[in-house]
């Protein structure tokens, strides 16, 4: 009965190549996020979608798309793939987007670009 | 713009041994404050939030926080920690209000000693 459950756990691929992350919550929230991890541990936002309409997008390359199919799904695209984009990621969602909510996040996904 | 600053990378401690873990914030307006806990190879988990009212925060397995606005501190705390507390610690700061996005520490890797 995972709450916020992400596909695939890791991925590894080559510099050039475009993949997908997906994300799927079951808790009836509003608000969805996703993060970026880097090496360091340090976690930065990327984008967050309120009803599957963009509310926040961070300086972010343009290779990266997100896509809400529905509230409860929020997905990640990535193109022409580059070493610095290895890192995990990580989905989160929130009953609404004011910040006073508690955000859950998934386990993650391990990308790495060789 | 908010900023979030933990002041140690690394805090070893000997298990049942207390443990405080330091956290400084920066932000022009009122704020929420958090801190979340990220087991490894696991997502963040919240532990414990500032909103409002009494300055001392109360979390789970334990854990809790005092919010200090003089000294812009969050400062997270447990008089006993065990072997299953190792795991790496956020504090984070959002401006209240709005479509507002969290900005999260680097992260205090704690580590108890059997």
């Amino acid at each position: 009965d995972t709450a916020v459950s992400q596909t695939p756990k890791y991925l590894v691929t080559q510099m050039g190549n475009d993949k997908s992350i997906k994300c799927e919550q079951n808790l009836g929230h509003d608000t969805m996020y996703w993060y970026k991890q880097d090496s360091k541990k340090f976690l930065k936002i990327m984008f967050s979608y309120n009803n599957k309409e963009l509310i926040i997008n961070e300086t972010v390359p343009n290779r990266f798309s997100p896509k809400s199919p529905d509230k409860a799904h929020l997905n990640l695209h990535i193109n022409s793939l580059e070493l610095g984009d290895s890192a995990v990621y990580f989905c989160a969602s929130s009953p609404q987007p004011d910040p006073a909510y508690e955000q859950y996040f998934g386990p993650g996904t391990r990308l790495t670009v060789t | 713009a908010q900023s979030v600053t933990q002041l140690d990378s690394q805090v070893p401690v000997f298990e049942e041994a207390p443990v405080e873990l330091r956290c400084n914030y920066s932000s022009s307006v009122s704020v929420y404050l958090f801190w979340y806990v990220q087991y490894p190879n696991q997502g963040l988990q919240l532990l414990l939030k500032y909103l409002s009212g009494s300055t001392l925060v109360k979390g789970i397995n334990g854990f809790e926080a005092e919010f200090n606005k003089s000294q812009t501190s969050f400062h997270l705390r447990k008089p006993s920690v065990h072997i299953s507390d190792t795991a790496e610690y956020f504090c984070a700061v959002t401006p209240q209000g709005g479509y507002q996005k969290v900005t999260f520490g680097i992260g205090t890797k704690l580590q108890v000693i059997p």
